[in-house]
């Protein structure tokens, strides 16, 4: 497994300011992910970030709103840009170590963002 | 396109007793992996348990076991001698061999009653 921090773990922010979120790893890792999990639903992929390059986005993201980087093997961040109330979700950044071990993805605590 | 299925938005059972989590899916892959997470107040999603589907062999982790059945897409979890720190969402999910990818399905919402 890997144990995955993220910063801030809330955060309550006004419409048309942006936010990075942090995502630290205690361990090289071959695969970084972005979530959202809207109030009271299920986790949506905003994109696979990658390292050396420009994320992948899923449909319905972009970079502009929802720029990535991934500097190294450990770290990775999430800006939402000029922010509205509909932005306001649990972001989870999560982790794959590898195909060798299976696939299963290790997840941050997740920070928790109001948009007023 | 792959899809993950919950029919069961609440469930409530009593402490030691045992409940079973239902989950289909769809996919036209035939290297692919199920996954159940258990997300709590505390809101870190914790792998509960894995199930490679070119294995025939259910998965079992201690309390916690699933039912694969691959020709129904079918994937539930047991939980057996339920105890009040199970109370959580639960989400079934699933991935894809090639990728990393994980599609999860809306959550249950299990409460474990004392």
């Amino acid at each position: 497994s890997a144990v995955i921090s993220q910063k801030p773990s809330r955060d309550i922010c006004q419409r048309g300011t942006s936010l990075t979120i942090q995502c630290q790893v205690d361990s090289q890792v071959t695969m970084m992910f972005w979530y959202r999990q809207q109030p009271g639903q299920s986790l949506t992929l905003i994109a696979t970030a990658n390292q050396g390059s420009e994320a992948t986005y899923e449909s319905g993201f972009v970079i502009d709103k929802f720029p990535i980087s991934r500097p190294n093997l450990t770290f990775s961040t999430l800006t939402v840009s000029n922010m509205s109330p509909e932005d306001s979700s649990i972001y989870l950044c999560s982790v794959a170590p590898g195909r060798l071990v299976g696939h299963e993805q290790y997840f941050g605590p997740g920070t928790r963002l109001t948009v007023t | 396109a792959q899809t993950v299925t919950q029919s069961q938005p609440e469930m409530s059972v009593q402490e030691a007793e045992t409940v079973t989590l239902s989950c289909t899916y769809d996919t036209s892959e035939n290297n692919y992996y199920l996954f159940w997470y258990k997300q709590p107040p505390s809101r870190q999603m914790i792998l509960v348990i894995r199930q490679e589907a070119y294995k025939q062999q259910n998965a079992t982790e201690n309390r916690f076991s699933v039912n694969f059945q691959k020709a129904a897409k079918s994937f539930s979890l047991k939980i057996s001698d339920s105890q009040l720190g199970d109370t959580a969402m639960y989400f079934c999910a699933l991935g894809q061999g090639g990728n990393e990818k994980l599609t999860f399905g809306t959550g249950t919402r299990l409460t474990i009653i004392p």
